[in-house]
């Protein structure tokens, strides 16, 4: 069974378009995350949170809308997509506290043409 | 705010050989967490090997060790014995120790990666 899982793998969308990404985890973890990583393989936090509150928000354009139905769950919403907005987003959990590390998905690899 | 370098974009090995990736941090804290990720050409970021903070002893994981030296804030990792199967980026990460109650405030902090290559 998948750990922590995103929809879809790939999005190719024209510039002006929302779309979003979907994560699901089933580790029972409290804590999920958003990281961007750009062309050059830089990773970036975006968004985390606790048990569907946000707790992270690293200056990320408002156009970016996390939502988190329940603490399983940690979607992204993005509006007006721009070409700069081309980049793969990972999403993560992590249980609190501790050494425990962040699981990740596969990620999902924005195009925007 | 931390940060994580990691000064060699790209490195190769012999197969069977063994290679050393380094990482050097910045930070004020005194409890603290850092992690190698590995990232295949799959894009999966896979756990390598973590290390407290406040342990003394390197952490080993099989052909993967680490020499963490506190002090001098670096965090390099070892691979021994080269395999295919090694090839990827390598990202170093850190991640705060957080002591107040505001859960879900432990992002991790990466390094640039090193592209390693295996060579049959």
């Amino acid at each position: 069974d998948t750990a922590v899982s995103q929809t879809p793998k790939y999005l190719v969308t024209q510039m002006g378009n929302d779309k979003s990404i979907k994560c699901e985890q089933n580790l029972g973890h409290d804590t999920m995350y958003w990281y961007k990583q750009d062309s050059k393989k830089f990773l970036k936090i975006m968004f985390s949170y606790n048990n569907k509150e946000l707790i992270i928000n690293e200056t990320v354009p408002n156009r970016f809308s996390p939502k988190s139905p329940d603490k399983a769950h940690l979607n992204l919403h993005i509006n007006s997509l721009e070409l700069g907005d081309s980049a793969v987003y990972f999403c993560a959990s992590s249980q609190d506290r501790g050494s425990r590390p962040q699981h990740f998905g596969d990620g999902t690899r924005l195009s925007i043409l | 705010a931390q940060t994580v370098t990691q000064s060699q974009p790209e490195m190769s090995v012999q197969e069977a050989e063994t290679v050393t990736l380094s990482c050097t941090y910045d930070t004020s804290e005194s409890d603290y967490y850092l992690f190698w990720y590995k990232q295949p050409p799959s894009r999966q970021m896979i756990l390598v090997i973590r290390q407290e903070a406040y342990k003394q002893q390197n952490a080993t994981e099989n052909r993967f060790s680490v020499n963490f030296q506190k002090a001098a804030k670096s965090f390099s990792l070892k691979i021994s014995d080269s395999q295919l199967g090694d090839a990827a980026m390598y990202f170093c990460a850190y991640r705060s120790l957080d002591h107040i109650s505001n859960f879900g405030n432990e992002k991790l902090t990466f390094g640039t990666g090193t592209r390693l290559t295996i060579i049959p």
